[in-house]
């Protein structure tokens, strides 16, 4: 199915430094996932986002709905060496029931 | 919380032969279960979307007589890929979805190996 718009694609930062990510599409979405992906594991969910405007916090990592249901970022703070991984925004559109449409991934790396 | 077994974790097959990958929601009911591949460095890509007791709906582009869907009961789906060629190696993921409070829950994925 159709994949959403997810930046940036990779990022390589330093440890204690913070990390803004982003999916943004042309269709209206009911719900905004983030999940984290670990090699060889399914996703794992970090934050669920279900009203526009709606902004969610899961410890050092921040999530938000945008006004226009169009878009999300997920923020991380003071990154840590276990932040490695692919982290995907996934959303529910308006039109597609209970299929849910995934971003490209950001696939984070942290150097201590 | 909510948890999907799912098994093997990885499958080595002849090309020609058919494997079996079984996900099983372990507290839980799951009305929905979709079944997605992922190549390497790529995304999740969904190839169809079962409910418990009918047919499995297919993507565009998922041959629905290769990758046979079972959705028996309300705790276990099955995909088999039949007559399996190298191109199908790949990492299958399910993920059963209750609607509640539990969403969407991931298995731990399938990595085949067509040789």
């Amino acid at each position: 199915g159709q994949q959403l718009n997810q930046s940036p694609q990779s990022m390589f930062i330093q440890e204690g430094e913070d990390v803004s990510m982003n999916c943004t599409s042309s269709s209206i979405f009911n719900t905004w996932l983030w999940y984290k992906q670990e090699p060889g594991e399914g996703p794992v969910l970090l934050i669920a986002l279900y009203k526009a405007g709606e902004l969610t916090s899961n410890g050092r990592l921040t999530a938000q709905f945008g006004i226009t249901r169009k878009d999300s970022f997920l923020n991380i703070s003071a990154s840590i060496p276990s932040d490695v991984g692919i982290y995907f925004c996934a959303g529910q559109r308006e039109t597609s029931g209970s299929r849910l449409t995934f971003g490209e991934g950001t696939q984070l790396t942290v150097n201590p | 919380g909510a948890v999907v077994s799912q098994h093997p974790s990885w499958v080595i097959c002849k090309s020609g032969t058919s494997v079996k990958i079984e996900c099983r929601s372990l507290d839980f009911q799951a009305t929905t279960m979709f079944w997605y591949r992922q190549f390497p460095k790529q995304s999740l890509m969904l190839m169809a979307t079962s409910n418990e007791g009918s047919k499995a709906t297919y993507e565009q582009g998922v041959e629905k007589d290769k990758f046979l869907i079972n959705h028996a009961s309300l705790t276990l789906s099955t995909l088999t890929v039949t007559s399996a060629h190298p191109e199908d190696s790949s990492f299958y993921i399910c993920s059963a979805y209750t609607g509640g409070i539990y969403g969407y829950t991931f298995g731990s994925g399938t990595r085949l190996t067509v040789v």
